[in-house]
């Protein structure tokens, strides 16, 4: 069974906050490490597609990091904003699906 | 453009009834895949298709769930004789190809509750 896991299951800052938050995922056969954004009644959103071992990826103030030698990632976000409230799935690749992981959901309070 | 587009947006029907699920991808997008979130649960594959193909129904949670694609295009997921247990939002998904640096695009989902 492959596991993907996320840490924590949810999180509240403020306005202003930065934080990060983690995807572990088999090291194993890897081929491609997938970030999205569900926001509330809207469909999840393709954040970024990570494949390379050492891979950064930026979107605005959002990164995200990639290690692919002892299977996790790392998103961050910088100078938190309300509207960056919303749950953060990843996803390992693994023949052609993606398994998903059950999410971190980030609250961010004015 | 057109995203993925999925009805009904919210369906209630009774135990042991069939419904259907409908899912129009991207034009264009190939790949289209099926998954679903039960209460509290994270997302789960059910199914995908390449073309009208589906080579892996390994996710399908019983052989009362089918689907198909047609055209290459628009997908139903059909559940046979419900159960609570089938109560969750479905999503729809559609990427440009398989292949592993294609990201999907999600449809709005359809909220199916059994009663």
């Amino acid at each position: 069974i492959l596991n993907v896991e996320q840490s924590p299951q949810s999180l509240h800052v403020q306005e202003g906050d930065s934080t990060n938050f983690t995807c572990s995922f088999p090291s194993s056969n890897f081929y491609a490490l997938h970030w999205y954004r569900w926001e509330t009644a809207k469909s999840p959103e393709a954040l970024f597609v990570m494949t390379l071992n050492g891979d950064e990826k930026k979107k605005g103030r959002i990164s995200a990091t990639l290690n692919t030698k002892e299977g996790y990632s790392y998103l961050y976000i910088k100078g938190s904003q309300p509207e960056d409230s919303a749950t953060y799935l990843c996803a390992y690749y693994n023949t052609d699906k993606l398994i998903f992981g059950t999410g971190t959901r980030l609250q961010v309070f004015p | 453009g057109a995203g993925v587009s999925q009805s009904p947006s919210n369906k209630v029907t009774e135990k042991g009834k069939d419904v259907e699920l409908r899912c129009d991808p991207i034009s264009g997008h190939t790949a289209l895949y099926w998954y679903r979130q039960s209460l509290g649960q994270g997302l789960e594959f059910l199914i995908y298709f390449q073309g009208n193909s589906a080579p892996d129904k390994s996710g399908l949670p019983s052989d009362r769930f089918s689907a198909e694609r047609t055209g290459g295009s628009v997908s139903t997921l059909t559940i046979q004789r419900t159960q609570q247990e089938d109560s969750a939002v479905y999503l729809c998904a559609s990427s440009l190809e398989i292949a592993v640096s294609y990201e999907q695009y999600f449809g709005p989902g359809t909220r199916l509750t059994v009663t």
